[in-house]
């Protein structure tokens, strides 16, 4: 199974900041990689799939870098609507999830 | 619009049986695979169960293999997930998802139908 660590647990910041939140594989997953967002109360939202592509509709505030074990997103001027929860997500042999990566107004 | 909408949770005894319903509109529900997701309380993401487009590939995590049961009906659009042997441990919110081969990530979710697994 592929484990994936999310870094930091915790992020906080003013709205205008950058996030740089981290996602790092136990093994090589290529580029098969994506992130989602989760708000109180509401399902995940698909952001960034292959890694550093945005999906329909996402901002370009929203940016995804990464291949092999070691992923980055980065938000880039936060808005008030950007604190949530984000987890990064494989799927190699079935798909698995980081613990989650809670950006909070600091 | 697209649009998964689950329905069936509730609350339940340990060793019960509970079935999931999951209804999509808004595309072609028989070209898609199809997942369960499972979130417990204040946790993170766990996916469940997969079922291809037409059924014929069944995947299920370890911890429910044997007890749950993915299925699908395209002529109605609807998927399911038969759940026996119900623990503790199952309570949770449970979503379904639509799986993107193309992006290999799960595109379209519903808003979830809550398990509480309990005596």
């Amino acid at each position: 199974e592929v484990v994936l660590t999310q870094s930091p647990a915790t992020l906080s910041l003013s709205p205008g900041g950058r996030a740089t939140l981290s996602c790092r594989a136990s093994q090589s997953v290529s580029s098969q990689l994506a992130w989602y967002q989760q708000k109180p109360g509401q399902a995940p939202r698909l952001l960034i799939y292959g890694a550093s592509n945005r999906a329909t509709g996402i901002p370009a505030r929203f940016s995804g870098s990464g291949s092999g074990t070691d992923f980055t997103l980065t938000i880039n001027s936060l808005e008030p609507e950007d604190f949530a929860v984000y987890y990064c997500q494989q799927r190699t042999a079935w798909p698995t999830f980081g613990q989650g990566t809670k950006v909070e107004i600091k | 619009e697209v649009q998964l909408v689950e329905s069936g949770g509730g609350p339940v005894k340990p060793g019960g049986s509970l079935r999931l319903s999951c209804a999509a509109s808004g595309f072609i529900f028989s070209t898609y695979p199809l997942n369960w997701l499972r979130q417990a309380p204040g946790k993170g993401l766990e996916w469940v169960s997969a079922i291809s487009n037409t059924g014929s590939n069944i995947y299920y995590a370890d911890s429910v293999k044997g007890r749950f049961a993915i299925s699908r009906d395209n002529a109605k659009n609807s998927l399911y997930l038969q759940m026996n042997s119900l623990r503790a441990e199952d309570t949770a919110l449970y979503y379904c998802a639509r799986w993107a081969e193309d992006k290999t990530a799960f595109d379209i979710w519903g808003q979830g139908t809550m398990v509480t697994v309990s005596s």
